[in-house]
């Protein structure tokens, strides 16, 4: 079946400016975990959903970063006035539960 | 900050050695994962070792929990170039692996 998908695949924008990224977990998938990882850095926890609710949003490292998931499925991870520091790979995961996580390719962030 | 600590953090080695990569912490972890992540892609679960010195074997592919659920080795037998990638370890705390923290990964080349 298909696995977990990203949209955009690069993105490119400039500072100040506003970004969503996208991501499509395993269908019936209800647990969906986003992650950044920086240029020769591992993937750093940022927000962790069960269903529709944000379970665990203690990684998200400031105000500026907002993800939802309002109908179980779909989730976008929302980035107001970006800086040049947020530049990184962003993976999302899902999983059945807590069990094994299953990673997207990511979205290439590159704030200019 | 890691609280998850990798070495060597760059390996390159000849196609038929053998190698051992290094996760090490000062946590315990209920279970600690190993991931491999090619260029452009979202990291791939390798194992996932639950038991203070489990030994888990994936053919050519052996990893050990340290007895005190605090670190890991992935040892890998007359490597291939196929093995190339960056190896990641994880460390998951409570019952499920929800809340994963990454090592900064051990880029390995295999050379032919």
């Amino acid at each position: 079946g298909a696995g977990v998908s990203q949209t955009p695949s690069n993105k490119v924008t400039e500072k100040g400016k506003y970004v969503e990224l996208r991501c499509d977990p395993i269908s019936g998938h209800t647990a969906l975990y986003w992650y950044r990882q920086s240029l020769g850095q591992g993937p750093e926890f940022l927000i962790y959903f069960q269903g529709t609710g944000a379970a665990d949003d203690s990684g998200l490292p400031n105000d500026r970063f907002f993800a939802v998931r309002p109908e179980g499925s779909v989730s976008t991870l929302k980035i107001q006035r970006t800086e040049r520091g947020d530049s990184a790979v962003y993976l999302c995961a899902s999983s059945l539960q807590g069990d094994t996580q299953y990673f997207g390719p990511g979205t290439r962030l590159t704030v200019l | 900050t890691q609280l998850l600590e990798q070495s060597p953090q760059f390996l390159s080695i000849q196609e038929g050695e053998n190698l051992t990569v290094y996760c090490n912490s000062s946590s315990v972890f209920s279970s600690l994962q190993w991931y491999r992540q090619e260029p452009g892609e979202g990291p791939v679960l390798l194992v996932t070792v639950v038991t203070g010195g489990e030994v888990k074997k994936l053919k050519r592919l052996t990893f050990q929990f340290g007895d005190a659920r605090k670190d890991s080795s992935l040892h890998i037998t007359a490597a291939q170039p196929g093995d190339t990638g960056l190896y990641l370890c994880a460390g998951a705390k409570g019952g499920s692996a929800r809340q994963l923290t990454f090592g900064s990964g051990t880029q390995l080349t295999v050379l032919p």
